[in-house]
């Protein structure tokens, strides 16, 4: 099926940095959702973005709908210990038939003191 | 509970043996999701529940994997003859309907497969 490509894959980065993250599709898409996944746990909502252009805040988190509708990132700014994760976008093609989301293959964060 | 529960948490099992994996989504959300996470890879769709509607099956990987919802509610995920690659986390997800488009995820069931 559909894939997104997720970049990059692992960042390992110092304590107070900025992260960025993005997702790219060759198909349209008109929803795109990022979850935060930590070990031993499910994948958690952070941001959702319904509408081409969007860009939205969560805390020091900031996620952005792609004009093309063929892409997202997210970015987070003065990284802390507790950001360490798996980040994995999500979306839903505008051709798809049913409520199905597409996940990207997630980006493992590493925040080193 | 408010969020989707799961269960086993874990499950280990010999090779050819069945196993049956329990999800319980939030309330009164119409929709069910259920995904294979192996490990260190994104997540991998197997089948989808809305309401009374037949489910969406695509996913699944062979004939050896089958869910049913009863009632509307809780979801079993029912492996045949497990095989040692089906060792993966199991992942369980909710989403209200009505147009929302967020999945809820419970905390997975860990399989291995000896």
């Amino acid at each position: 099926g559909q894939q997104l490509n997720q970049s990059p894959q692992s960042m390992f980065i110092q304590e107070g940095e900025d992260v960025s993250m993005n997702c790219t599709s060759s198909s349209i898409f008109n929803t795109w959702l990022w979850y935060k996944q930590e070990p031993g746990e499910g994948p958690v909502l952070l941001i959702a973005l319904y509408k081409a252009g969007e860009l939205t805040s969560n805390g020091r988190l900031t996620a952005q709908f792609g004009i093309t509708r063929k892409d997202s990132f997210l970015n987070i700014s003065a990284s802390i210990p507790s950001d360490v994760g798996i980040y994995f976008c999500a979306g839903r093609q505008v051709s798809g038939s049913a409520r199905q989301l597409t996940f990207g293959s997630g980006t493992q964060l590493t925040v080193l003191p | 509970g408010a969020g989707v529960s799961q269960s086993p948490s874990n499950k280990v099992t010999e090779k050819g043996k069945d196993v049956e994996l329990r999800c319980d989504p939030i309330s009164g959300h119409t929709a069910l999701y259920w995904y294979r996470q192996s490990l260190g890879q994104g997540l991998e769709f197997l089948i989808y529940f809305q309401g009374n509607s037949a489910p969406d099956k695509s996913g699944l990987p062979s004939d050896r994997f089958s869910a049913e919802r009863t009632g509307g509610s809780v979801s079993t995920l029912t492996i045949q003859r497990t095989q040692q690659e089906d060792s993966a986390v199991y992942l369980c997800a909710s989403r209200a309907g009505g147009g929302q488009e967020t999945q809820y995820f419970g905390p997975g069931t860990r399989l291995l497969v000896l």
